[in-house]
């Protein structure tokens, strides 16, 4: 989905390093999530923001922490990578109400050494 | 804890039907969702059901929601190898606190 756009597609580092994964978003949405994918187990949520002064911890928050800088952008931070954080993560947008559906970026595929 | 299940894979010859199917655990469940993922795509919205219906059609998809059994289908008519993808469930519940939850995902396979 071209109206969220997440950066960088692709990332290889080392273990300990500090890595962000940037989001931004043309869709006027107030609500922002980060998620991570790994095989079998489908999409877990990492922190989810409802509005730029709200931000809330998902199902596996540990080892990770986020910044909404502005309504359209909703950044990832990993303070010191390891390597099970090796994973797919992706960005999503929604409207409003709880019940909307969400809209995602394209993911960011991670690796860490 | 509220939980949503798929089979992992499914595999059928082009130009037949496709029948996905999801489990889920919470009664309290206001909209189900159904979302494919391409190689190197995020997640596309497909279709959904809010939890008073018992079915919805879209062209070449039909989503079924048994609410007694808590199970969901979706249904492709005509399946096509451009329908190749890995199909996610979805779920949102009004359990008090937000809740948006996915299954593990169907890895459809379509063999021509």
């Amino acid at each position: 989905d071209a109206d969220v756009t997440q950066t960088p597609r692709n990332r290889i580092t080392k273990t300990g390093k500090r890595i962000m994964l940037e989001c931004s978003q043309t869709k006027g949405h107030d609500r922002m999530y980060w998620y991570r994918q790994d095989p079998g187990l489908g999409l877990r949520l990492i922190y989810y923001s409802f509005d730029v002064k709200d931000i809330n911890k998902g199902e596996i928050s540990d080892g990770y922490s986020v910044s909404r800088q502005a309504q359209a952008k909703f950044s990832l931070s990993l303070e010191s990578a390891i390597p099970n954080q090796t994973a797919l993560y992706f960005c999503a947008t929604s409207e409003g109400a709880g019940n909307q559906p969400q809209h995602f970026g394209d993911g960011t595929r991670l690796s860490i050494l | 804890g509220e939980d949503v299940e798929q089979s992992l894979f499914l595999s059928v010859r082009e130009g037949d039907s496709s029948v996905i199917n999801c489990t889920y655990t919470d009664s309290s469940s206001t909209y189900l969702y159904w979302y494919k993922q391409e190689p190197g795509a995020g997640l596309q919205l497909l279709t959904y059901i809010f939890s008073n219906m018992d079915m919805k059609q879209d062209q070449r998809l039909t989503v079924l929601l048994n609410k007694k059994d808590k199970h969901l289908s979706l249904r492709i008519a005509d399946t096509q190898t451009g329908d190749s993808a890995i199909y996610f469930c979805a779920e949102t519940t009004t359990s008090g606190t937000y809740k948006y939850i996915f299954g593990t995902g169907t890895r459809l396979k379509v063999l021509a």
